[in-house]
């Protein structure tokens, strides 16, 4: 069964330092977002991506965020200089269709520790 | 905006008992709904959805039915078990999908 796949699994990082999350989605995705959950939290929307540009990002999405598309199979999240307050796990997500209708399939998550 | 709310947990359940767990959402549109299961240490997979107001959907014995007149999507299950000890997330599809904050469910034997 096609998966959406994430690496890292776990990474351990130093407050300021570039943290760059990668993700496979399943291949004839067109659709593609990122998720966090804080732990203890709820899942909460970061950001939703299709066509090599930004569909939608939440106020959590600030300037230290992006995403990019490198190539015909990775989809990534930077954050550009880490806070404390990033650790969380993060999700990313892909779908078919940009319906309401639709499913999202989501990867196991890569946990992301700030010290 | 639109936002879902889940009971609070965590809920414990002995083996075979009956399972509610309450949910209720706000949107301002027609949204599509979702039942998400995260088992330890795993991601998130659909569980169930509904798509439109009296719709039923239903999976491994789960089910839940869209109630457009008091805006809420129950998950139900007649009997758990020990393997549905999980975190179950009731989420809301109009765009973006967003999630109510999570139901920790741990089944006794």
């Amino acid at each position: 069964e096609p998966e959406v796949t994430q690496t890292p699994s776990h990474q351990v990082t130093q407050m300021g330092q570039e943290v760059i999350l990668r993700c496979v989605p399943i291949s004839n995705h067109l659709y593609f977002y990122w998720y966090r959950q804080i732990l203890g939290q709820k899942v909460e929307f970061l950001v939703s991506f299709y066509n090599n540009e930004i569909s939608e990002k939440s106020e959590i999405f600030d300037d230290q965020f992006s995403v990019e598309r490198p190539d015909g199979s990775n989809f990534t999240l930077k954050i550009r200089s880490t806070k404390l307050e990033d650790s969380a796990m993060y999700f990313c997500a892909s779908s078919e269709l940009d319906l309401n209708t639709g499913e999202l399939f989501f990867g196991e998550g890569s946990r992301l520790t700030v010290l | 905006g639109d936002s879902v709310t889940q009971m609070e947990g965590p809920v414990t359940l002995s083996e075979e008992a009956f399972l509610t767990i309450n949910c209720t959402y706000t949107a301002t549109g027609y949204p599509s709904l979702f039942w998400y299961v995260q088992y330890p240490g795993e991601g998130l997979q659909l569980l169930l959805k509904a798509t439109k107001a009296d719709d039923k959907g239903s999976n491994k014995g789960f089910e839940a039915t869209y109630r457009k007149e008091t805006t809420s999507f129950h998950l139900e299950k007649g009997s758990v078990q020990v393997s549905d000890s999980a975190v179950y997330f009731c989420a809301l599809r109009w765009g973006k999908l967003i999630f109510g904050q999570g139901t920790e469910l741990s089944v006794k034997p």
